[in-house]
């Protein structure tokens, strides 16, 4: 079992739909995560990155956090074609001090015009 | 800020070949990470650098890569001799590195192809 599961998709949507990207973790040392985008053939970009569990928003983005059930979602609203993308989903284990993430295998989204 | 810049940003050698990575962290942040991406295994961690010191190196395939960061501005990965399976795409990654502020930052990564 992987230590961070994420469903690689594809994942296809019309415009103007709310998307929900999702990834569950096996180890509750996992503190920190974040969410990167990535276009094809360039390097992931920070998107979002959160500790608590909760909600927290940055314009169309939503990033949720359940620490008790060992899951964190993406949510994107009104999705564009421009969205279209892999989406990682990555985190952070803090039990021993390593500060490497540990990365989701992606999942593949494509927002149809 | 110009973000993490790498370079090459592809690199094509035979097989055998010595490979030199390079990268330029984010001004000001404490750590350097090397991931390397590929299809089948996605992103994985190479090695990590805290003020410079090799703090996690449990990622390096093999004595053939070797990593050094000589300050805080600049940081190599070597790959020496170079083989076909080494091909793939490597990033760089910086972090501010203090407490709380755990958050990466790509660089736009170097293609290698080993032939």
């Amino acid at each position: 079992q992987k230590e961070v599961e994420q469903d690689p998709g594809p994942l296809s949507v019309p415009e103007g739909a709310i998307v929900s990207l999702n990834c569950t973790y096996s180890n509750s040392a996992f503190q920190y995560f974040m969410w990167y985008r990535q276009y094809s053939r360039k390097g992931p970009e920070l998107l979002m990155y959160t500790y608590s569990s909760g909600n927290k928003e940055d314009g169309r983005f939503t990033a949720q956090v359940d620490k008790s059930s060992k899951y964190i979602s993406l949510f994107i609203r009104d999705s564009q074609p421009s969205d279209s993308a892999t989406y990682l989903c990555a985190m952070i284990f803090m039990d021993t001090g390593r500060r490497a993430l540990t990365f989701g295998s992606g999942t593949r989204l494509q927002v149809q015009p | 800020d110009a973000g993490v810049i790498q370079s090459p940003r592809h690199e094509v050698t035979e097989m055998g070949q010595e490979v030199t990575l390079r990268c330029k962290p984010i001004s000001g942040h404490n750590s350097l990470f090397w991931y390397r991406q590929t299809m089948m295994r996605g992103l994985e961690l190479l090695i990590y650098f805290n003020n410079n010191v090799p703090i996690d190196d449990s990622g390096m395939p093999e004595d053939r890569f070797s990593a050094k960061m000589p300050n805080a501005s600049f940081s190599t990965l070597k790959i020496q001799p170079s083989e076909p399976r080494d091909s793939a795409v490597y990033f760089c990654a910086s972090s501010p590195g203090l407490a709380g502020k755990y958050e990466q930052y790509f660089g736009p990564g170097t293609r290698l192809t080993v032939t």
